[in-house]
């Protein structure tokens, strides 16, 4: 198995609503990561896991909560979301997290907040 | 983060070689050079990476220059399905490295 996997596909959520993406691999791959990607731009680091652990935070917002329940799985609950954090989010995984490897990413989650 | 510097767009005929540049001035000896690219709705995907020397693999070649401040991916024969946004990236080495995304080169393929 090559995949990172993601679900939901798409997503659409009320400001009020509590919801959560997966993302899963089974690569064995010790770092896992959170990107966000607005329309037309750039993939934007939100959160490194490495060894289950939390290692990098750019200063995300907290109604983004990350979760690593194991090394195949990644989790990013979201609650009380505003219109402008639709996006694709996209997770990805490399083996290590030392930059001699390339990073794996999944499909992603368009998520719409109405 | 550190930062490259890519042509925004760039055109290839199908079939001929194409030669991606990224200027990366600012590298440090264990930063390495990354290639991604992401075709229309779908998540980015690894192409190459290198530190010192060329590398080659199934997909692309990497060219680094001499002095580390410039590389080039180099697709030999571009088909229409190489149409996307290419991306260089310096990745810094080290336990907590990231992965920061440029604004990257859009690729388009013409028969």
């Amino acid at each position: 198995d090559t995949e990172v996997t993601q679900t939901p596909k798409h997503l659409v959520m009320g400001m009020t609503n509590k919801k959560s993406l997966k993302c899963e691999q089974h690569m064995g791959h010790r770092a896992m990561y959170w990107y966000k990607q607005k329309a037309k731009k750039p993939p934007e680091l939100m959160f490194v896991y490495s060894y289950e652990k939390l290692s990098i935070n750019e200063s995300v917002p907290s109604r983004f909560s990350p979760e690593c329940p194991n090394s195949s799985l990644l989790n990013l609950h979201l609650h009380a979301l505003q219109p402008e954090d639709s996006a694709l989010y996209l997770c990805a995984s490399s083996q290590g997290v030392g930059g001699l490897d390339g990073y794996t990413f999944g499909s992603g989650t368009r998520l719409t907040v109405v | 983060d550190a930062k490259t510097t890519q042509p925004n767009s760039m055109e290839s005929n199908e079939e001929e070689p194409v030669h991606l540049p990224c200027n990366h001035s600012t590298i440090s000896g264990t930063d390495y050079i990354h290639w991604y690219r992401q075709l229309p709705s779908q998540g980015p995907e690894y192409v190459i990476h290198g530190l010192t020397s060329n590398v080659n693999n199934r997909m692309a070649s990497l060219a680094i220059a001499e002095d580390r401040k410039s590389s080039t991916l180099i697709l030999h024969r571009a088909t229409l399905r190489d149409a996307a946004v290419y991306y260089c990236i310096q990745r810094p080495t080290g336990t907590a490295s990231k992965l920061t995304f440029g604004t990257g080169t859009r690729l388009q393929v013409t028969l």
